[in-house]
């Protein structure tokens, strides 16, 4: 079976800098695929970035970038230039290529951006 | 973008009756829905998975007589809460795949539900 753990359940930054969110995953599988998703206030779930676990380079999406270790089982999200509209509960997750579309979601980083 | 529509976002009833939420590709055509449940500033719990035109696949602990699914079309499943109880209030959210694997899941806005 597949876990992802996020053992941030709150993190706090101030404007303007960068934080960094932190998961680990536990996987037997060798095709599958890992995705941030923020999910503000409003509990809309939002795709933040996403990373196949065969492409070595890490995904960047504008402020957003991965730090993907396969061989550690570590998906940490940087959110660079932080802005107040960040703040929101982020979720890693795991997608297996061979069950595609079943997630397994983290516990939530609660992220709080100060003004 | 994909977009799936939840309706309703709010709803209220009270023990013993039936409530009926609709998710709902609006855009793409979804073979697999999927049923989340999150408590308050916890994570999304899988229920179930949804097929299109076949019987839902239900997560160990979930009780599929309770939590009734239905996924009629490839644009529309439903999640019928039977015999509603105060500790089935919660927050459920819906989502859809298309017919790409590489496709991510599409949310819907989510679904309030207070049992009083």
């Amino acid at each position: 079976a597949q876990t992802v753990t996020q053992s941030q359940p709150e993190m706090s930054v101030q404007e303007a800098e960068t934080v960094t969110l932190s998961c680990t995953y536990d996987t037997s599988e060798s095709n599958y695929y890992l995705f941030w998703y923020k999910q503000p206030p409003s509990r809309q779930m939002i795709l933040v970035i996403r990373q196949e676990a065969y492409k070595q380079q890490n995904a960047t999406e504008n402020r957003f970038s991965v730090n993907f270790q396969k061989a550690a089982k570590s998906f940490s999200l940087k959110i660079s230039d932080s802005q107040l509209g960040d703040t929101a509960m982020y979720f890693c997750a795991f997608m297996s290529g061979y069950n595609f579309n079943k997630f397994y979601f983290g516990s939530g980083t609660k992220l709080n951006v100060k003004p | 973008g994909a977009v799936v529509s939840q309706h309703p976002s709010r709803v209220i009833c009270k023990s013993g009756t039936s409530v009926k939420i609709e998710c709902r590709s609006l855009d793409f055509q979804a073979t697999t829905m999927f049923w989340y449940r999150q408590f308050p500033k916890q994570s999304l719990m899988l229920m179930a998975t949804s097929n299109e035109g076949s019987k839902a696949t239900y997560e160990q602990g979930v009780e599929k007589d309770k939590f009734l699914i239905n996924h009629a079309s490839l644009t529309l499943s439903t999640l019928t809460v039977t015999s509603a109880h105060p500790e089935d209030s919660s927050f459920y959210i819906c989502s859809a795949s298309g017919t790409n694997y590489n496709s991510p899941l599409h949310f819907g806005n989510g679904t309030r539900l207070t049992v009083t």
